[in-house]
């Protein structure tokens, strides 16, 4: 079974510098897809990022950008020049891609709360 | 683009009565799924659906929970009877699925459910 684990619960960070979250996973598959989802106190669930795991190359989406170590099995998340909208909890996912292209489940971690101050 | 619709936003209901969560996918999804979160067990998958075909209820807690969806753009949660402790946010999502489109999951804005 696939597992997800987000080592730190709560983060802080002054706005306009650049923090890194953290994320690690085990799995025994080789094809697979991770993301990271950020869910600010509205609860709503918004998609930050992903990374395909047969690609090298690390996503960016403008201030945000993945750190993808396969071998190490880890995925963090670094967020440059912070912004106080940046405060919300942030999960860290992973789906299985089944052959054919058959949707899987998402796995969650626990989830690091960030604080931006200003 | 409308996104994932669920409805109710908020109910607050007692013990023992039904509960009734919905979900309207995005429109040419072909997989649903409901989570559930709580501060004690995070998000948890209950059920999700592939072309309207349950494909794993392992998380479905008990009997008293009850997943269909009679057509890809609609599906309902049940609880029945509701306890208190079902109270959590609850959440739809979907996805078009396939290599290509990059099976991304997109949510609605949950079901907040409190049941006293």
């Amino acid at each position: 079974a696939q597992t997800v684990t987000q080592s730190q619960p709560e983060m802080s960070v002054q706005e306009a510098e650049t923090v890194t979250l953290s994320c690690t996973y085990d799995t025994s598959e080789n094809n697979y897809y991770l993301f990271w989802y950020k869910q600010p106190p509205s609860r709503q669930m918004i998609l930050v990022i992903r990374q395909e795991a047969y690609k090298q190359q690390n996503a960016t989406e403008n201030r945000f950008s993945v750190n993808f170590q396969k071998a190490a099995k880890s995925f963090s998340l670094k967020i440059s020049d912070s912004q106080l909208g940046d405060t919300a909890m942030y999960f860290c996912a992973f789906m299985k891609l089944n052959y054919g292209g058959a949707t899987n489940k998402l796995i969650f971690g626990t989830g690091t709360l960030l604080a931006v101050q200003p | 683009d409308a996104g994932v619709i669920q409805s109710p936003r908020h109910e607050v209901t007692e013990m023992g009565q039904e509960v009734t969560l919905r979900c309207k996918p995005i429109s040419g999804h072909n997989s649903l799924f409901w989570y559930r979160q709580t501060m004690m067990r995070g998000l948890e998958l209950l059920i999700y659906f592939n072309n309207n075909v349950p494909i794993d209820d392992s998380g479905m807690p008990e009997d008293r929970f009850s997943a269909k969806m009679p057509n890809a753009s609609f599906s309902t949660l049940k609880i029945q009877p509701s306890e208190p402790r079902d109270s959590a946010v609850y959440f739809c999502a979907s996805t078009s699925g396939g290599r290509v489109l990059g099976n991304t999951i997109y949510f609605g804005e949950g079901s907040w459910l409190t049941v006293v």
